[in-house]
């Protein structure tokens, strides 16, 4: 079955810095989406691409859709504490309208 | 408006208990999802409906578990009888009746078998 990777598993930053997590899969998907996950809640979507090269930003949020559609990246800028959370990739394979692949997720703490 | 409603938001009974999950998906959404989240194997897809029809079963871990959507505004998800291993997060979430549509998460159930 398909797998995903996600690095780093967590990391340790102060306010204001800049974070970069990515996602590396070993088959192609159609569809990368990143969530993000506080705690005792659910995942909730930041962004979709649905394209190969797509670069798309929410607020200080940007992620990429890798062009050999094995990979995607999510680049936090500015880092804030309520930036804290489990961040999680997913990606969707052709063919497979409604099944996601998650990520095991990047645990981010901010240090204000 | 509200979002995906899940009950209990904590459950915790003896191994060989049966254990109910409960759902109610967003008003106007056609599909409805139950995942799993463990350390150990992070969120997994466990069953898909479709307009209350059971379209995907196969991340059912086994027989113990079984679930059911009798209206478009309910799901049940139970595990009979339960294990130690059941032990993890269920989520529901619901998405409009294209399922490539974003899905909404619920807040989940924390679910622990002694």
């Amino acid at each position: 079955g398909q797998q995903l990777n996600q690095s780093p598993q967590s990391m340790f930053i102060q306010e204001g810095e800049d974070v970069s997590m990515n996602c590396t899969s070993s088959s192609i998907f159609n569809t990368w989406l990143w969530y993000k996950q506080d705690p005792g809640e659910g995942p909730v979507l930041l962004i979709a691409l649905y394209k190969a090269g797509e670069l798309t930003s929410n607020g200080r949020l940007t992620a990429q859709f890798g062009i050999t559609r094995k990979d995607s990246f999510l680049n936090i800028s500015a880092s804030i504490p309520s930036d804290v959370g489990i961040y999680f990739c997913a990606g969707r394979a052709r063919g497979s309208n409604y099944k996601l692949t998650f990520g095991k997720g990047t645990l981010l703490t901010v240090n204000p | 408006d509200a979002g995906v409603i899940q009950s209990p938001r904590h459950e915790v009974t003896e191994m060989g208990q049966e254990v109910t999950l409960r759902c109610k998906p967003i008003s106007g959404h056609n599909s409805l999802f139950w995942y799993r989240q463990t350390m150990m194997r992070g969120l997994e897809l466990l069953i898909y409906f479709n307009n209350n029809v059971p379209i995907d079963d196969s991340g059912m871990p086994e027989d113990r578990f079984s679930a059911k959507m009798p209206n478009a505004s309910f799901s049940t998800l139970k595990i009979q009888p339960s294990e130690p291993r059941d032990s993890a997060v269920y989520f529901c979430a619901s998405s409009l009746s294209d399922p490539e549509e974003e899905q909404f998460f619920g807040p989940g159930t924390r679910l622990t078998v002694l």
